[in-house]
């Protein structure tokens, strides 16, 4: 497809379980970014990469949290021992490059850590 | 890190009305960008926005990117029923290779 895919849409887990959320950019972006959105709030930047580096993860909230992105195009992001407070939308987007290029979002990965 | 303060945070309109909204930052940005989210989606790309002073329309959406580069608007004129969505502003902070900041968002209900 033209757009940003992500899968799966939707995920619940077990608290301490472990998960991957992919992401599949739109072909072409150098530049892919992951963001995490909680119940009425704004995107939140967690990583991003320019090509297959992580150019900026300052945004992961702790070592659980993980991304890769082997091969510069799909990204998975991976979360270890996972907590009831790791529940929100994660929302990979895309762009040209990585400066004055807009994002194009996919439609979120909706985690749910029972 | 950095915030962009968005207001209102909600609002009720009738049909046809126009609407404004805007975004302000403490810091100086790069790139203004208006998103809109509908439910179970990821945001969409409404306007983006390069440079101080520019006023940029997309069908009867127009926002500004503020002279002093840390507030920009959105306007939506004549309001229909599919307006309504949570609108978002982002930036760019000046630094460059920093992401995106976001707003917490504009609740936007259109009463018929």
């Amino acid at each position: 497809g033209a757009g940003v895919s992500q899968t799966p849409s939707n995920k619940v887990t077990e608290k301490g379980k472990y998960v991957e959320l992919r992401c599949d950019p739109i072909s072409g972006h150098t530049a892919l970014y992951w963001y995490r959105q909680s119940l009425g709030q704004g995107p939140e930047f967690l990583i991003y990469f320019q090509g297959t580096g992580a150019a900026d993860d300052s945004g992961l909230p702790n070592d659980r949290f993980f991304a890769v992105r082997p091969e510069g195009s799909v990204s998975t992001l991976k979360i270890q021992r996972t907590e009831r407070g790791d529940s929100a939308v994660y929302l990979c987007a895309s762009s040209l490059m990585a400066v004055n290029s807009p994002l194009h979002f996919g439609n979120g990965t909706r985690l749910t850590v029972t | 890190g950095q915030q962009l303060n968005q207001s209102p945070q909600s609002m009720f309109i009738q049909e046809g009305e126009d609407v404004s909204m805007n975004c302000t930052s403490s810091s100086i940005f790069n790139t203004w960008l208006w998103y809109k989210q509908d439910p179970g989606e990821g945001p969409v790309l409404l306007i983006a926005l390069y440079k101080a002073g520019e006023l940029t329309s997309n069908g009867r959406l127009t926002a500004q990117f503020g002279i002093t580069r840390k507030d920009s608007f959105l306007n939506i004129s004549a309001s229909i029923p599919s307006d309504v969505g949570i609108y978002f502003c982002a930036g760019q902070p000046i630094s460059g290779n920093t992401p995106l900041v976001f707003g917490k968002g504009t609740r936007l209900s259109v009463i018929a």
